[in-house]
């Protein structure tokens, strides 16, 4: 099981490029990277997903390097609704859907 | 708006009570997932159905249990409850059982007293 290590929070002014980086050091070959956005009260939504490489689309980046051992979600020019909290998710769910931990995420608050 | 529906979107219940909570999948997703937020915590993933069938176990307690129907929806049975299943309980579905998009309904917020 690939284990996710992510930090506990983060903090940023409106307008700022922000990273958060994801540390999965056991991902196996069929795993996937998957990043999904949590308001409060309300159920996790979609971000972006990945294998490797560069990720892109209208919301946000996924950078992942070569060893796929960690990535990195890009987040440009954020704005006060994206205070959230972030979850990295690395699994082939295929074969490990009994493994699906969200771990606590990484708060993100974004100020004016 | 993601698709999912689930309901009730509160309940409040004593314990030692029993409670159903439902969940209506996205048109075409195969898949039910059931997770368990406590408050501060992270999601807990509970159990997954694909297709009427269960496919995979997460910390799921004895006293809780699931099935999804023919028409796809699903149900969380919570008993016994105790003042610590109090939470919010979200479902979640995906076209199939792979490393794919799952999308998450509001969530049933469950306060036992």
């Amino acid at each position: 099981l690939a284990k996710t290590t992510q930090p506990i929070s983060m903090d940023s002014y409106e307008g700022q490029e922000v990273n958060i980086t994801c540390s999965h050091n056991n991902i196996a070959t069929n795993d996937y990277i998957t990043w999904y956005q949590q308001f409060p009260s309300q159920g996790p939504r979609f971000i972006i997903q990945g294998y490797k490489t560069k990720v892109t689309n209208e919301v946000a980046s996924l950078f992942i390097p070569a060893d796929r051992k960690s990535s990195t979600l890009s987040l440009p020019r954020v704005s006060l609704s994206d205070t959230a909290v972030y979850y990295c998710l690395v699994g082939d769910f295929t074969y490990n859907t009994d493994k699906l931990i969200f771990g606590t995420g990484t708060r993100l608050q974004v100020f004016p | 708006d993601s698709g999912v529906t689930q309901t009730p979107k509160h309940l409040i219940t004593a314990t030692g009570q029993r409670v159903t909570l439902r969940c209506s999948p996205r048109s075409g997703d195969l898949s039910v997932y059931w997770y368990q937020q406590s408050l501060d915590q992270g999601l807990q993933f509970l159990i997954q159905y694909y297709n009427g069938e269960e496919r995979a176990k997460g910390n799921i307690l004895e006293r809780f249990s699931a099935q999804q129907f023919p028409d796809l929806h699903s149900e969380l049975n919570l008993s016994s409850l105790e003042l610590g299943d109090s939470a919010l309980y979200f479902c979640a579905s995906s076209v199939r059982q792979g490393s794919e998009t799952q999308y998450f309904g509001p969530g049933t917020r469950l306060l036992v007293l």
